[in-house]
This record gives structure tokens, sequence and C-alpha cells, in this order.
């Protein structure tokens, strides 16, 4: 079955580095992994979306990459604001249908002033 | 205008009751979901609507019992309640199949 693991340590990291998040699949490569950034009590807001077929995606601060030799994508927040702390999930598409997602556990994020 | 809203935001009730969650988009979203957020934070699919029509059903006891009355809502009734079903419920919705999701703020249920 596939199945999407991330760090379940917190990444703890001080204002201004660049945090760096992974994201590990099983079996076959998803047609496109997703990133999720979820606050307590809220629900997950979507951030970005990688296609197998691409190496990097940006979107202002936030890069994502998609490495299908290693079945693995690595979020990068450079710059990093304590109000990036937050928990953040990788979400790969499921094989038996193109409407399923499947959510790794997330990582949570701090980052200190 | 929040974009998926669902109710209620707590639900507290003991062993054996039956109660629902309601959930609405106004995105003019085809697609509308029901996921399960445990107390490990794994995010499960429960169920999938799309254009009312149920497209994913997971292995979901059936005291589970989604509604779609139009394509703007996805309701979900629990029967017979157990403590095991505490956790937190996640509507969202979809454009299309591969697009991103919308969640609402999820429903925390607790079961005594």
């Amino acid at each position: 079955s596939q199945k999407i693991e991330q760090n379940s340590e917190a990444l703890n990291i001080q204002e201004g580095k660049t945090a760096t998040l992974t994201c590990n699949y099983t079996n076959y490569s998803p047609a496109y992994l997703q990133w999720y950034r979820q606050d307590p009590g809220r629900g997950p807001v979507f951030l970005l979306l990688i296609r197998e077929n691409e190496k990097e995606k940006r979107k202002e601060r936030l890069k994502v990459t998609f490495d299908t030799t290693l079945k693995q994508s690595l979020f990068h927040i450079t710059a990093s604001q304590p109000a990036d702390s937050a928990t953040y999930l990788c979400a790969r598409n499921g094989g038996d249908s193109s409407y399923k997602l499947i959510f790794g556990s997330g990582t949570r994020l701090l980052v200190r002033p | 205008d929040t974009a998926v809203s669902q109710t209620p935001k707590y639900l507290v009730t003991q062993m054996g009751n039956d109660k629902s969650i309601k959930c609405e988009q106004n995105l003019g979203h085809d697609t509308m979901y029901w996921y399960k957020q445990d107390s490990k934070k794994f995010l499960k699919i429960m169920f999938s609507y799309n254009n009312k029509e149920l497209i994913i059903n997971e292995t979901v006891p059936n005291r589970f019992s989604p509604k779609s009355p139009d394509k703007a809502h996805l309701n979900l009734h629990i029967n017979s309640l157990e403590l095991g079903d505490s956790a937190v419920y996640f509507c969202a919705s979809s454009q299309s199949n591969n697009s991103p999701l919308h969640f609402g703020n999820g429903t925390r249920l607790t079961v005594t």
C-alpha cells in the first residue's frame, strides 16, 4: 500500500534560517505531491503542488522538490519567521482513485524569534 | 466568507447516541470529502462525493453514513457512537480530481 512518511519529531530552528522538511513515499511514484499547512484547531491549508515531471516548484519563500529516485520531496521555507510555526503535511495521490489524497502525519515546525 | 464551513465545531456526546455533522462549501466545487484526523494527527479519507454521487467509500463502519443533498452540501451522520469515534472530522472540497483540497476547520467529536 502507498504510504507517506514524515519526520514525527518537531523541527526547531532560529528565525531567519531555512527550514527543510522531508516527505518520503513508498511504492510507485505518485503523479503529484501536495504540501499543506495546519495550525492548531484549524483545517489544513493548501500551499504547493508538484507533479512527477517537475523537479522544483517555488512560491514566494517556499520551495518544494520532487526526487523520484530517492522517492522523496523536500519542503523549504527560506528566511523563516515565527509566523511560519505550524504543522506541515505532505500528501500524495492514491493509486486506486485520483480523488484520494493520502496524508503523512505531518512535521511540526517551531521558529524561535 | 468562509469557503468550507462545518457545524458544530465541538460535539460531546455519550456512547450509543446518534449525531450529525453538517458541511457546506460556497466555492462551486464538484467534489466534497470527509476526512478523519486521529490523535496521532493522521488524516484519513472516509468518503468522497462528486456531483452528489459517492465515489470513495473507504473501510468505514456502516454506522457512518454520508448524505449529499446537493453539490454544495455533504453531511455525515453517525449512529451508535463508540469511544473510538472520538477524533476531529474535517470536511473538504475540490474543483476536480487532482486539485488541491479546501478544508473546513473541523469538528472535534468527543464520545464519553
